[in-house]
């Protein structure tokens, strides 16, 4: 089983729809990053979450420590959203942790249809 | 600003020819620098991290190395490239642990 579950693997909205992607780990983390890949592969980085709750625009990210649960919500989808979403943690040191250990969701690969 | 260069976008290389990628980072010292590898239909791997001039740490053995002659200049190599090196690979950098990442722009590597 991974350390690092995402859901669903694919997701189609229709433009304007509010949209979840989830994202479960099963190892103790110092934090969580989710991350926006587009299909010419570049990723950018969109939030980092050690508690509560995170709002960017139309992108809120919250995460549930002791649940292992982290969520990405877009509000009004637009098809400029369109891209891969990957959720990625980075395990806390007392789990094995080390400067370079995130560990990544394998990604959510969003379409938002015009 | 920071910032980070990463090229060449795309490459297309025979079996047994060797590579260099390069990556570099503009705006800050001293940066955490890693290489992760994204193969066809599977999430980010941790390549090699680097926390310093000339400290390398690996993460999975493989046909790749990686050196970082200057602070700001991290590089992946090979001697000889296999198929399976084939892939879409990526450069980033963090101050610490408990910073963020930004991330290259990624080279698409196709080994034939």
């Amino acid at each position: 089983k991974n350390e690092v579950e995402q859901s669903p693997q694919n997701l189609t909205a229709q433009e304007g729809e509010f949209i979840t992607i989830n994202c479960s780990y099963s190892v103790g983390i110092s934090a969580l990053h989710w991350l926006q890949q587009h299909p010419g592969g570049g990723i950018v980085s969109l939030f980092m979450l050690s508690s509560g709750k995170k709002k960017h625009g139309r992108l809120i990210a919250t995460i549930n420590i002791q649940e292992k649960h982290s969520s990405l919500h877009i509000t009004a989808s637009h098809p400029r959203d369109s891209a891969v979403y990957i959720c990625a943690v980075r395990r806390a040191m007392n789990y094995g942790g080390s400067q370079g250990n995130l560990i990544f969701g394998k990604g959510t690969k969003l379409s938002v249809k015009p | 600003s920071q910032t980070i260069h990463q090229w060449p976008a795309t490459l297309v290389q025979p079996v047994g020819s060797p590579l260099s990628l390069e990556c570099t980072v503009e705006g800050t010292s001293n940066p955490n620098l890693y290489w992760y590898r994204q193969a066809a239909g599977r999430g980010l791997q941790l390549l090699f991290y680097s926390v310093g001039i000339g400290q390398i740490s690996s993460e999975v053995p493989q046909n790749l190395s990686a050196s970082r002659p200057q602070d700001r200049q991290f590089i992946l190599s090979s001697k000889k490239l296999l198929l399976s090196d084939s892939g879409f690979y990526l450069c980033a950098w963090s101050l610490s642990a408990n910073y963020g990442y930004t991330f290259g722009s990624g080279t698409r590597l196709t080994v034939v």
